[in-house]
């Protein structure tokens, strides 16, 4: 059973652009969402992240929108970049963590033209 | 460290001989998660470590897969026989702190198995 489903898969976005990538949960409790932006060769690096107290949180270019009721959450990147190609993956998190502390979407590959 | 350590960076093995994959964890971070990531695919949740209790191996593939963490610290990862389908790329997290938790990855480990 796949507790977070991301979507697109893929994802081509003319530079200035908005990105948005997609991901709904099933698990009521998880209480930590994050996104991680991987670029090839490296390891997942945390973007940004969102607890469920807030329905939005914003830092520079990239805004995650959460719906607590409708168990879904997204990415936003405004004023997309090339520098912004990569896979981004949606997570889950639930307290205490755990062997499943940390459930994960399947990723999107980002593509931002020039 | 400042951050997680994971050698070596790549491995190129054939196929029936034994590999050894290192994490050196975040000083500090008593919960250390190992992950598989098969190309182009998500993450895989392999193992878990927590402090000096028992890890949950549930994630591991086969009995080909252990785990061990020293001392609460270094963690190393032991694909016995490997085989074809064991390349990927393995990574490690650490989770860090209370009320406010987030995981930190390293770069992974490449494991080509020829």
């Amino acid at each position: 059973q796949q507790q977070v489903k991301q979507s697109p898969q893929s994802l081509i976005v003319q530079k200035g652009g908005i990105s948005i990538i997609n991901c709904a949960y099933e698990n009521t409790a998880f209480d930590y969402f994050p996104w991680y932006q991987q670029f090839p060769g490296k390891g997942p690096a945390l973007l940004i992240a969102i607890r469920p107290d807030v329905s939005e949180k914003k830092e520079g270019r990239f805004t995650i929108s959460f719906n607590k009721s409708a168990k879904q959450f997204s990415l936003h990147i405004m004023d997309s970049q090339p520098g912004d190609s990569a896979t981004y993956f949606c997570a889950a998190s639930r307290p205490g963590g755990g062997a499943d502390g940390l459930t994960f979407g399947k990723g999107t590959h980002l593509i931002i033209q020039p | 460290g400042a951050g997680v350590s994971q050698s070596p960076s790549n491995k190129v093995t054939e196929k029936g001989k034994d590999v050894e994959l290192r994490c050196d964890p975040i000083s500090g971070h008593t919960a250390l998660y190992w992950y598989r990531q098969s190309l182009g695919q998500g993450l895989e949740f392999l193992i878990y470590f927590q402090g000096n209790s028992a890890p949950d191996k549930s994630g591991l593939p086969s009995d080909r897969f252990s785990a061990e963490r020293t001392g609460g610290s270094v963690s190393t990862l032991t694909i016995q026989r490997t085989q074809q389908e064991d390349s990927a790329v393995y990574l490690c997290a650490t989770r860090f702190g209370g009320p406010s938790y987030g995981y930190t990855f390293g770069s992974g480990t490449r494991l080509t198995v020829v």
